[in-house]
């Protein structure tokens, strides 16, 4: 009963550093997405997925990028991280359907980036 | 486009009083709307959804929701406020439902519960 799950929890990085955050869901979800939290601004999408091979930008891309290779894995990459991208990410994934079904989110990864 | 206005960043409460998280929603065809609540160090749950059935949308841990259109608000209540309650909570619109929905969150209400 793992549902979505993050990691690392808690990492820091240096300027130009690279990483990626990992999330995998065990519920044969199609849809996947990324979102990061700022304090006093709420969630914010940058990356999301509808399907193994599909990946569409959010309101926030830049300076990160995805790729989905299997149903079930939705990594994000940092190539060069930046002060800027300092936050909590939450992945989070649901059912495609013809109704609108709830998001299922992960624990969050804490980054910061010095 | 869509958006959503939470008014007020932190609301405190008394233990038994009546919780009002106040949410207003900005969308161009009917929307989709939802309460996400987040407790400490935790993802998001969803708390309830509404989808242009009942406009009194009734969700888990006693809370529920009003669409009200004429004031374009789905305001969160709860009569009698627990401990259990203290936690973020986030207010979404999707101005689409189906497979192709893409949820948009208010800036989050942080709510405090006194005993």
């Amino acid at each position: 009963n793992a549902g979505v799950t993050q990691t690392p929890k808690f990492q820091v990085l240096k300027t130009g550093q690279s990483m990626t955050l990992q999330c995998a869901q065990d519920m044969n979800h199609e849809y996947m997405s990324w979102y990061r939290q700022d304090p006093g601004m709420g969630l914010r999408l940058i990356h999301y997925s509808v399907g193994a091979g599909i990946t569409d930008q959010g309101e926030v891309p830049n300076g990160y990028n995805v790729s989905r290779s299997t149903t079930e894995d939705f990594p994000l990459r940092l190539l060069s991280a930046a002060p800027s991208q300092t936050s909590v990410y939450f992945c989070a994934s649901r059912r495609q359907g013809i109704t609108v079904e709830k998001l299922f989110f992960g624990s969050g990864t804490q980054l910061s980036v010095l | 486009a869509q958006s959503v206005t939470q008014l007020g960043s932190h609301v405190s409460v008394s233990e038994g009083a009546l919780v009002l998280l106040r949410c207003n929603y900005s969308s161009s065809v009917p929307p989709y709307l939802f309460w996400y609540v987040q407790y400490p160090n935790q993802g998001l749950q969803l708390l309830l959804k509404y989808t242009s059935a009942a406009t009194l949308v009734k969700g888990i841990n006693g809370f529920e929701a009003e669409f009200k259109k004429s004031e374009t608000s789905f305001h969160l209540t709860k009569p009698s406020a627990h401990m259990s309650d203290a936690a973020e909570y986030f207010c979404a619109v999707s101005n689409s439902g189906g497979s192709n929905y893409k949820l948009t969150f208010g800036k989050g209400t942080l709510l405090t519960v006194n005993p």
